[in-house]
């Protein structure tokens, strides 16, 4: 059974810091990886999907890694801003029958203070 | 339309009471998935639709759960006999094409039974 852990569990960082999000899982036969935003009483908004076959991805502020031996992955935010505030997580599909069902981490929730 | 839309977006039940919990999806995505997510959880994986066809149910905690998808479209989750431990977010996320891609998630419908 694929398990997903996301550390720290809460962050809080001042405005303008570059900050790094970690996220572990223990099967690692993934077809990809992704990270999603939530925001209060939202649902979940994909920010970056990381295929098997690649290391890392980038979106403006935020870069992606996938380390597939070692079962990693993180999120760098850079520069961070208030409106980065959020929580994040992961999701690796499940190592079982369906690689389409996504086993998500609890999650990270970011404060980003003015 | 232009995002998943998940109506109502929040649900009052008495225990005891059936509710039906319905997913606009994104027009023209084959996949449509359900999650539940307790208050400090990520979501965890419901059911699982390819166009009409319900092809993973294996997350519906009780066979008072049902999920149906009759035209490929709008999909709608139903509890009969609701109890205290199905409170929590149902959301409902869509996707271009078999899974295994970006998913697109409705904001939610929030279960309150008492």
């Amino acid at each position: 059974k694929q398990e997903v852990t996301q550390i720290p569990a809460a962050l809080s960082v001042p405005e303008g810091e570059n900050l790094v999000l970690n996220c572990s899982f223990t099967d690692s036969a993934i077809y990809n990886l992704q990270w999603f935003r939530q925001d209060p009483g939202k649902g979940l908004t994909s920010l970056l999907l990381i295929q098997s076959s690649q290391r890392e991805q980038t979106s403006g502020r935020l870069n992606a890694s996938l380390d597939k031996s070692s079962g990693r992955s993180t999120l760098y935010i850079a520069a961070s801003q208030p409106g980065d505030s959020a929580t994040y997580l992961c999701a690796v599909p499940y190592s079982g029958a369906g690689s389409y069902q996504l086993t998500f981490g609890k999650g990270t929730k970011l404060s980003v203070i003015p | 339309g232009a995002g998943v839309s998940q109506s109502p977006r929040y649900k009052v039940a008495k225990r005891g009471q059936d509710v039906a919990l319905r997913c606009d999806p994104i027009s023209g995505h084959v996949s449509l998935f359900w999650y539940q997510q307790a208050l400090g959880q990520g979501p965890e994986f419901l059911t699982y639709f390819q166009n009409e066809a319900q092809l993973d149910k294996s997350g519906l905690p009780s066979d008072r759960f049902f999920a149906e998808r009759p035209e490929g479209s709008v999909s709608t989750l139903k509890i009969q006999r609701t109890q205290q431990e199905d409170s929590a977010v149902y959301l409902c996320a869509s996707s271009l094409n078999r899974g295994n891609e970006k998913l697109f998630f409705g904001s939610g419908t929030q279960l309150s039974v008492l």
